[in-house]
């Protein structure tokens, strides 16, 4: 089993398009967790760090659920900018930053 | 821009060659974490450096080997390479337990 699962899509959603991303992690002792975006040839660049209270950043909401080591990312309101790939990531910590990242899902916002 | 820079980016080697990647951390950053990226997966961490000294390793071979310099810039080596290790090679520089901040990465070609 993959330390960090995710569904590698991909989703082809209109503009203006609700979207929802989900991922489990196998590691129960997993400290911190993201979501990264990466674009075609590009590097990985922080989307947003997720919290068990819920966060949101403008149209991004992201949630972790501990107890079922589940974490999801919601796009509301899908600009043709969102097109790009996914990345669930997780840190079990132990000092550092050494990042567990899942395959990625990819997304294409289309007109 | 994240102030992490990687040199070559792109780079074509014979199997059985060796080569060396070069990352500059970002300034004040103490911490660099390589990774490789195979086509269509998320990066795979190989190891980090803090303080010039190695701080944890992936699931990779011995032949994987780095160095960090007083500058807490670093360097990777792969020897006798191989057909799968075709990749893009990340290098991540933060403090540590901060904000990974990845550079542009380096494109391997083993033929």
């Amino acid at each position: 089993r993959k330390e960090v699962e995710q569904d590698p899509g991909p989703f082809n959603v209109p503009e203006g398009a609700t979207v929802a991303f989900n991922c489990t992690y196998s590691n129960s002792a997993s400290q911190s967790f993201f979501w990264y975006r990466q674009d075609c040839r590009k590097e990985p660049k922080l989307l947003m760090s997720v919290y068990s209270s819920g966060n949101e950043d403008g149209r991004f909401t992201a949630q972790l659920n501990r107890a079922s080591q589940y974490i999801s990312l919601l796009i509301r309101d899908s600009k043709l900018s969102d097109s790009a790939t996914y990345l669930c990531v997780v840190n079990v910590g132990g000092g550092g930053n050494k990042l567990t990242f899942g395959t990625g899902t990819q997304l294409k916002v289309e007109l | 821009e994240t102030g992490v820079t990687q040199s070559p980016t792109h780079l074509i080697k014979t199997r059985g060659q060796q080569v060396t990647l070069r990352c500059s951390s970002q300034s004040g950053h103490n911490t660099v974490s390589w990774y490789q990226q195979a086509l269509g997966q998320g990066p795979q961490f190989i190891f980090q450096y803090y303080r010039e000294e190695e701080n944890g390793r992936g699931n990779f071979p011995p032949r994987f080997s780095g160095l960090q310099f007083p500058n807490y810039s670093s360097e990777l080596n792969v020897n006798a390479l191989e057909l799968d290790d075709s990749a893009l090679y990340l290098c991540a520089s933060s403090l540590q337990g901060g904000e990974a901040f990845f550079g542009q990465g380096t494109r391997l070609t083993v033929v």
